[in-house]
């Protein structure tokens, strides 16, 4: 069975930073790009970064580049996110989720774990 | 502020027939980018019920999309109460060089 889990959620204070892990089971973790989602209080989804499966250049959504930074293990199955100088705004619940499709433009996410919170408040 | 516009909202009775719009523009679902759609429940994963603008994965066929010009639209027949929950829309936009989702529609089960 395909999974997700994310973990390292917690409460930090405004500046602060935090290390999200997505520990994926179930298929070839090393094949597939994969993404980071969230969702604020009462909002909408909302994307934040992705990468490719071998590795390489990363994307990211403009409210969180040059703060965030994501990474992955492929020996160790494991996505990471890197949350930098956290604000207010930063509150949310992260997901990670796997990508598919052909074109890296027209990838859908096609598995999500159930979400890591993180509350920036001091 | 999303590039994707969905309505806030929509509503139908068990069995009736409910569709969710999702506009966008010449650099995103214009440019001929793939749209996939989203159900989510509050406190549980989302889930994707529809990829490349009308393909389901495996849900039921009482889900449907179609995709035209810089919009596209989910359609949800013989609406069913485990329908109630909330959907977005999906895209690739050229000028953000990123994902971008729909500002999301609850779907309520009246």
């Amino acid at each position: 069975e395909v999974q997700l889990l994310e973990s390292g959620g917690g409460l930090v204070q405004p500046g602060g930073s935090l290390r999200l892990s997505c520990a994926a089971s179930g298929f070839t973790f090393r094949s597939f790009a994969m993404t980071w989602v969230r969702q604020a209080p009462g909002k909408g989804l909302e994307w934040v970064s992705f990468m490719f499966g071998p590795g390489g250049a990363p994307f990211y959504a403009d409210s969180v580049k040059g703060r965030f930074i994501i990474s992955r293990d492929n020996a160790e199955n494991t996505l990471y996110l890197q949350l930098n100088n956290l604000g207010v705004e930063d509150t949310a619940v992260y997901y990670c989720a796997k990508l598919e499709g052909m074109e890296s433009y027209n990838y859908a996410m096609d598995v999500w774990g159930q979400g890591t919170t993180v509350t920036v408040s001091s | 502020q999303s590039l994707l516009t969905q309505p806030p909202s929509v509503s139908g009775a068990p069995g009736q027939r409910v569709t969710i719009s999702c506009s966008g523009s010449a650099s995103n679902i214009g440019a001929g980018y793939d749209v996939h759609w989203y159900q989510h429940l509050p406190g549980t994963a989302p889930k994707l019920i529809i990829y490349g603008n009308n393909n389901r994965p495996g849900v039921p066929d009482r889900f449907s999309a179609s995709k035209s010009g810089t919009s596209a639209s989910l359609a949800i027949t013989g609406l069913q109460a485990e329908d109630e929950a909330d959907y977005y829309c999906q895209s690739y936009d050229s000028r953000l060089d990123g994902f971008v989702f729909g500002t999301g529609t609850k779907v309520t089960v009246l």
